[in-house]
Parts: structure tokens; C-alpha cells; sequence
């Protein structure tokens, strides 16, 4: 399995407030993503990177930010934290750019907004 | 944009039976990958299978293997012998061939899979 960890696991927070997910990979891999799960919709793509400071928006980038200062740490940041942000997030990572690679993903950071 | 989609929200199988998992999609492109993960209760996200666009064959995994019709853009899973620890969550996914800055993937809404005894 590809070393990628999330924190926190699991939070709480209420309407308002800023919060940062963190993602961490120690596989030196070069592309990043974050989705987001929700009943009905699936895996949707918020934002993803393809280098030390390359970032982009995804499908659902409205309401968050990211940044990414070294490989192996790919932050996400809700600025303001909604209730419609309560999600399950989940970090992903690949090598290469090839489709036939991989994404391997993290645990997974559930998110409640009050 | 490429969409996909899942019209089985629930499935069930009894155990050691063989069921099929339906997955659409919408594509103008002619080169692109397909993908089914898996998602137990864990909530951890394993790949089961993927198939290349420009492959003909289907692919096969052990008990896991895809009917990948491309003209009709239809890729569904079938798990044969189904054993209680199939039980999860399968997402449909499609990600786009080698171009563009970063290989980006498009999800299905996902079929849950029970297995009965």
C-alpha cells in the first residue's frame, strides 16, 4: 500500500470556522488529488496538483483552497466552513500522468459542520 | 465533459452466485482508461480492476472480470463466486488518456453490494 496518511481523521466544527485537512505521502509521488464523497454523488474531484506548488480545480473547487509547498504534503483549506462542506475527504496520489496509473488513496477524513 | 453512471444504487447476491454491476459513460474521447474500485465498510477505496480503451480483451482479476463494450460506452463488473468480504461499495471510474497536465478521475454514484448467506 502506498504510505499516504490524513489528518485528522475525523472532525467537528461549526458554520464559520477555518479548517485544514492535511494529506502525506512518503511514496515521492507526483500528482495529488482531493475528493470529496457524498450519498448519491460519489468521488468528486476538488482540487489536484501536479508538482511542488502546481495546483488546479477540480469539479467542486467552489469554497476551497490548496496549497502544496513540498511533495509529500498536499493541504486542503475551507476557508469558512459551510454545512453543505459536511463530507467524507479523501487524499489521493499517482507517479505518473499515465492513465493506466494508479491512484492509490488515503483513509479518508470525515468532516461535520455544525 | 465525461460523465458516469451507476443505475444500480443496490445489489444482492447470495453467497459462491456470480452477480453483474452495470456502469455507463460518456466520452468523446477515444483514448481513456476505466476503472472499478471497491469500498468496504472501512471506507478504504482498493482498485478491483482496470481496463485500457484500446484494449479489445476484457480484463480479468482472479474472480473479477469487466464486459467492456465501447461502442455502446457500457464496462460492467462481474464477481463470481461471490464470498461475504465482496460486501461493499463499487465505484465506476473513468480517467482520461495521456494528455492534459494530470490524470484526473470521473466516479460513478456507486452500487452498494450485499452478500447473503
Amino acid at each position: 500500500d502506498a504510505g499516504i496518511t490524513q489528518s485528522p481523521r475525523h472532525k467537528v466544527t461549526e458554520t464559520g470556522t477555518p479548517v485544514t485537512l492535511r494529506c502525506h505521502q512518503t511514496e515521492n509521488h507526483r500528482y495529488m488529488y482531493w475528493y470529496r464523497q457524498d450519498p448519491g454523488h460519489g468521488l468528486r474531484l476538488i482540487h489536484y496538483s501536479y508538482g511542488v506548488k502546481d495546483t488546479d480545480k477540480g469539479e467542486v473547487s467552489d469554497g476551497y483552497s490548496v496549497s502544496r509547498s513540498k511533495t509529500e504534503d498536499f493541504l486542503l483549506t475551507l476557508e469558512s466552513a459551510t454545512s453543505s462542506q459536511t463530507s467524507v475527504y479523501f487524499c489521493a496520489t499517482t507517479p505518473l500522468r499515465s492513465g493506466s496509473s494508479e491512484q492509490f488513496f488515503g483513509p479518508g477524513t470525515r468532516l461535520t459542520v455544525l | 465533459a465525461q460523465t458516469v453512471t451507476q443505475s444500480q444504487p443496490e445489489m444482492s447476491v447470495q453467497e459462491a452466485e456470480t452477480v453483474t454491476l452495470s456502469c455507463t459513460y460518456d466520452t468523446s474521447e477515444s483514448d481513456y482508461y476505466l476503472f472499478w474500485y471497491k469500498q468496504p465498510p472501512s471506507r478504504q477505496m482498493i482498485l478491483v480492476i482496470r481496463q485500457e480503451a484500446y484494449k479489445q480483451q476484457n480484463a480479468t482479476e482472479n474472480r473479477f472480470s469487466v464486459n467492456f463494450q465501447k461502442a455502446a460506452k457500457s464496462f460492467s463488473l462481474k464477481i463470481s463466486d461471490s464470498q461475504l468480504g465482496d460486501a461493499a461499495m463499487y465505484f465506476c471510474a473513468y480517467r482520461e488518456g495521456d494528455t492534459g497536465t494530470a490524470s484526473k478521475l470521473t466516479f460513478g454514484t456507486g452500487t452498494r453490494l450485499q452478500v447473503t448467506l
